[in-house]
């Protein structure tokens, strides 16, 4: 299995630029979990998908960011307009039973606003 | 809210030694998931161990292994003849239900 696969791998962009993250969870896996990285901040749960339904977004910091799942094998999480403070690295993870099965996570895409 | 707490922001340990990674974590809950997962400077988290707290056994990957004291919230790594490759950040995380909690992570230096 190529596991979670994540798009770009690294993005930089300037202040005020949409920014698009891409995700394809690992196939079989109904949940997926969009999370975010900084120092500051460490590890924070952004948006999580049920069967490709959004379950809980209380984790989106504002309404800039929004994600979709249009199917099962494909996600995104999208910010507009970026700011210098959006700079992380952005983590998908899937798992195949919420609650019960092991998240797995994808190599992260770090994302840098100038 | 769950807390997890890693009070070693850095360790190190010679090559081929023994080194243990603390993790105490604050639940009212008694059935959860506590992970260790790895991440290494190229960024990606990759889980290292699991272990669920109805079992009293400790869990054990390879030269990795745990010592779960579920009256004490404590669930610390062993790393067992430490290799270079080992060398990462490594983060401790509590799971009930959908919530996954990280903690700050400790970093692993492996010293040749």
């Amino acid at each position: 299995d190529a596991g979670v696969i994540q798009s770009p791998r690294h993005e930089v962009t300037e202040m005020g630029q949409e920014v698009t993250l891409r995700c394809k969870p690992i196939s079989g896996h109904n949940s997926l979990f969009w999370y975010r990285q900084t120092m500051m901040r460490g590890l924070e749960l952004l948006i999580y998908f049920n069967n490709n339904v959004p379950i809980d977004d209380s984790g989106m910091p504002e309404d800039r960011f929004s994600a979709k799942m249009p199917n099962a094998s494909f996600s995104t999480l999208k910010i507009q307009p970026s700011e210098p403070r959006d700079s992380a690295v952005y983590f998908c993870a899937s798992t195949a039973r919420v609650g019960v099965d092991t998240q797995y996570f994808g190599p992260g895409t770090r994302l840098t606003v100038l | 809210a769950q807390t997890v707490t890693q009070s070693q922001p850095e360790m190190s340990v010679q090559e081929a030694e023994t080194v243990t990674l603390s993790c105490t974590y604050d639940t009212s809950e008694s059935d959860y998931y506590l992970f260790w997962y790895k991440q290494p400077p190229s960024r990606q988290m990759i889980l290292v161990i699991r272990q669920e707290a109805y079992k009293q056994q400790n869990a054990t990957e390879n030269r990795f292994s745990v010592n779960f004291q579920k009256a004490a919230k404590s669930f610390s790594l062993k790393i067992s003849d430490s290799q270079l490759g080992d060398a990462a950040m490594y983060f401790c995380a509590y799971r009930r239900a959908r919530q996954l909690t990280f903690g700050s992570g400790t970093q692993l230096t492996v010293l040749p």
